[in-house]
This record gives C-alpha cells, sequence and structure tokens, in this order.
C-alpha cells in the first residue's frame, strides 16, 4: 500500500528565510502525482505545489519550490523569503492516477517568526 | 468559476443522534467527490469517493455513510453518532483524480 511519511512535526524560521519540510512516500507504480497543501489556522486547504511523476523537472510556484527525487521517493518542499502568511499545517498527498484515492502525511507545522 | 460549498461550519451532536453533513459544487459538471476526516493533530483520512451520481465506495468501515442524489451533492450520514465520530470533515472534489483537489471549508463536528 502506498503511504506518505512527514517525520518533521513542528518547524519554525524567521521571516524572509528559507525553510525546506520533508515528505517521502512509498510506492511500486511508475506514474504518480505529489502535492503539497496548505492549511492556515483557518482550516481551509489550500494547494500549494502539483509535480507529475514523469516530468524530472521540478515545480515552482512563485517563493515555493519542491526538490523531487523519484529514485528516492523524496519530495522536499522549499518556502523561500518565508512570510508570516506562511505560517501554517503543510501536508503532503500522493495520488495514483485512476484509484481516486489521494494519501495525505501527518502534516508539518510551520511558524513564521517576526 | 468553480465554488464548493460545505455546511454546516460547527456542529454539536449528542452520541446516538442522527447526522446530516451536505456539500454542493458549482460551476462543474461529473466531478468526482469526496469526503475527508481530519482527527486533531493528524493527517486527512478519507471516508468516501464518488465517480457519480449513485455511485459511492467506502474506504474505511464505520459508523457512516454517504450518497450523491445528484451530480454536484454528496451528503455524509450517521444514523447514530459515536464519540469518535468528532472530527473536522472536509468535502472536496475534482475533475479527474491526480488533476488537483479543491476543499470546502469544513464541518467540526463535536459528539458529545
Amino acid at each position: 500500500a502506498q503511504t506518505v511519511t512527514q517525520s518533521q512535526p513542528e518547524m519554525s524560521v524567521q521571516e524572509a528565510e528559507t525553510v525546506t519540510l520533508s515528505c517521502t512516500y512509498d510506492t511500486s507504480e511508475n506514474n504518480y502525482y505529489l502535492f503539497w497543501y496548505k492549511q492556515p489556522p483557518s482550516r481551509q486547504m489550500i494547494l500549494v505545489i502539483r509535480q507529475e511523476a514523469y516530468k524530472q523537472q521540478n515545480a515552482t510556484e512563485n517563493r515555493f519550490s519542491v526538490n523531487f527525487q523519484k529514485a528516492a521517493k523524496s519530495f522536499s518542499l522549499k518556502i523561500s523569503d518565508s512570510q508570516l502568511g506562511d505560517t501554517a499545517m503543510y501536508f503532503c498527498a500522493f495520488i495514483q492516477p485512476g484509484t481516486y484515492k489521494y494519501i495525505f502525511g501527518t502534516g508539518t507545522r510551520l511558524k513564521v517568526l517576526a | 468559476s468553480q465554488t464548493i460549498h460545505q455546511w454546516p461550519a460547527t456542529l454539536v451532536q449528542p452520541v446516538g443522534s442522527p447526522l446530516s453533513l451536505e456539500c454542493t459544487v458549482e460551476g462543474t459538471s461529473n466531478p468526482n467527490l469526496y469526503w475527508y476526516r481530519q482527527a486533531a493533530g493528524r493527517g486527512l483520512q478519507l471516508l468516501f469517493y464518488s465517480v457519480g451520481i449513485g455511485q459511492i465506495s467506502s474506504e474505511v468501515p464505520q459508523n457512516l455513510s454517504a450518497s450523491r442524489p445528484q451530480d454536484r451533492q454528496f451528503i455524509l450520514s450517521s444514523k447514530k453518532l459515536l464519540l469518535s465520530d468528532s472530527g473536522f470533515y472536509l468535502c472536496a472534489w475534482d475533475r479527474a483524480d491526480g488533476e488537483k483537489l479543491f476543499f470546502g471549508s469544513g464541518t467540526q463536528l463535536s459528539v458529545l
């Protein structure tokens, strides 16, 4: 069965600094998608970034970028120039197309310090 | 543009009472629909998903059931709530699985 592991329950970073959140996953499939979702205190789940496994190029969205290492089954999120509004719970997620089962990690609580 | 509505935002129910949470999607047709539960300090657990009207797949044996009476309506129900049913329930949709999952604002359910 596919699993998603986030080994950092909590992290903190100074405003304007860079932070990296870790995520590993386990699958025997070759075609899948990976996501990072943000859940701020409002609890609204917001898509941060999406990566297609068949693409070697790492996805980027403004200050957010990923380091996708397919062989290592690693999918880390880098947040550059951290802002107070980045304070949130971050979830890594995986899905194999055709299964309709998005699998989420347990989350990393990120606090950006002023 | 597409929007997803989920209500109520909070709900306090006694043990043994029934439950009905509703979710509707606007601005798209034939979406895949999902119910997730988020326990305190934990990740999201998939409860049900639906790929069409009347088609429900259950992921976890439990006290809950789901129904999809209309294309863009997804309902989570229980006949008798248990204490363990407390949690934060999220409805979500996508056009095709793996594309993007869009979430509702969630319902905080407390069973007392």
